[in-house]
C-alpha cells in the first residue's frame, strides 16, 4: 500500500537557519502531496500542498516541490523562525486507489532563540 | 479556525466505560476522517466516511465504531476502555478524496 517516510527528527535549529525536512513517498497511483504543522496543544493544519509532478507548494516562506522521479515533498525554508516549532508531517492522499490520507511519522523542529 | 467542530475537547472516564466523540465537518465537506494520535504511535488513521458511508478502514479496533449520519456529521463510539486507548483523537474531513483534509482541534480522551 501507499506510504510515507520522513526524518523523524527532532530537529534543533538556530533562529535564521535553513530548513529542510525530508520527505519521500511509495504510491501506485498518482497521489496529491501535503505538508501539515502541528503546534504545540493544537491539531494540524495545512501547510502547501502539491496536486501534481513539478508543481511547488509554498506558504509561510515554506516550500516543497512535488518530484515524481525522486518520489520526493521535501519541505524547506530559508530562514526560521522560534515560532516555527512545530511537529511537521508530511501526507499523501491518492484518489486513484480511493487511499484516505496517509500521513509520514512526524518531524519535531525547535528553533532555538 | 479550520470550521471543523468536535466535542468534547476533554474527556476522563474509567475503564471499561463507553464514550462517544463528535465531529462537525466543514460546510460542503463529504468526507469524515478520524484519526488517533498517541505519543508513542503517531497519527494513526482509523476510518473514513464519505457521504453517509464507510469509505476505507484503518487500523480500528473491534471495540470501535463510527458513522455518519445524514446531515454528514460524524460519531466515533469507543467502548470497553482501556488505559492503552488514551490518546488524542481528530476528525478531519475534505470535499473529495485527495482534496485537503481540514483538521478539527481534537479530543483528549484519558482513561483511568
Amino acid at each position: 500500500g501507499d506510504s510515507v517516510t520522513q526524518m523523524e527528527g527532532p530537529v534543533t535549529l538556530s533562529e535564521e537557519a535553513f530548513l529542510t525536512i525530508n520527505c519521500t513517498y511509495t504510491a501506485t497511483g498518482y497521489p496529491s502531496l501535503f505538508w501539515y504543522v502541528q503546534y504545540p496543544g493544537e491539531g494540524l493544519q495545512l501547510l502547501l500542498k502539491a496536486t501534481k509532478a513539478d508543481d511547488k507548494g509554498s506558504n509561510k516562506g515554506f516550500e516543497a516541490t512535488y518530484r515524481k522521479e525522486t518520489t520526493s515533498f521535501h519541505l524547506e525554508k530559508g530562514s526560521v523562525q522560534v515560532s516555527d516549532s512545530a511537529v511537521y508531517f508530511c501526507a499523501l492522499s491518492d484518489m486513484n486507489y480511493g487511499q484516505n490520507f496517509v500521513f509520514g511519522p512526524g518531524t519535531r523542529l525547535s528553533v532555538l532563540p | 479556525d479550520s470550521g471543523v467542530t468536535q466535542t468534547p475537547k476533554h474527556l476522563i472516564t474509567a475503564t471499561g466505560q463507553r464514550v462517544t466523540l463528535r465531529c462537525s465537518p466543514r460546510s460542503g465537506d463529504l468526507s469524515v476522517y478520524w484519526y488517533q494520535q498517541s505519543l508513542d504511535q503517531g497519527l494513526q488513521f482509523l476510518i473514513q466516511y464519505y457521504n453517509g458511508e464507510e469509505r476505507a478502514k484503518g487500523n480500528i479496533l473491534e471495540r470501535f465504531s463510527a458513522q455518519q449520519f445524514p446531515d454528514l456529521h460524524s460519531e466515533l463510539n469507543l467502548s470497553s476502555l482501556e488505559l492503552g486507548d488514551s490518546a488524542l483523537y481528530f476528525c478531519a474531513s475534505s470535499v473529495d478524496y485527495n482534496t485537503e483534509a481540514f483538521f478539527g482541534q481534537g479530543t483528549r480522551l484519558t482513561v483511568v
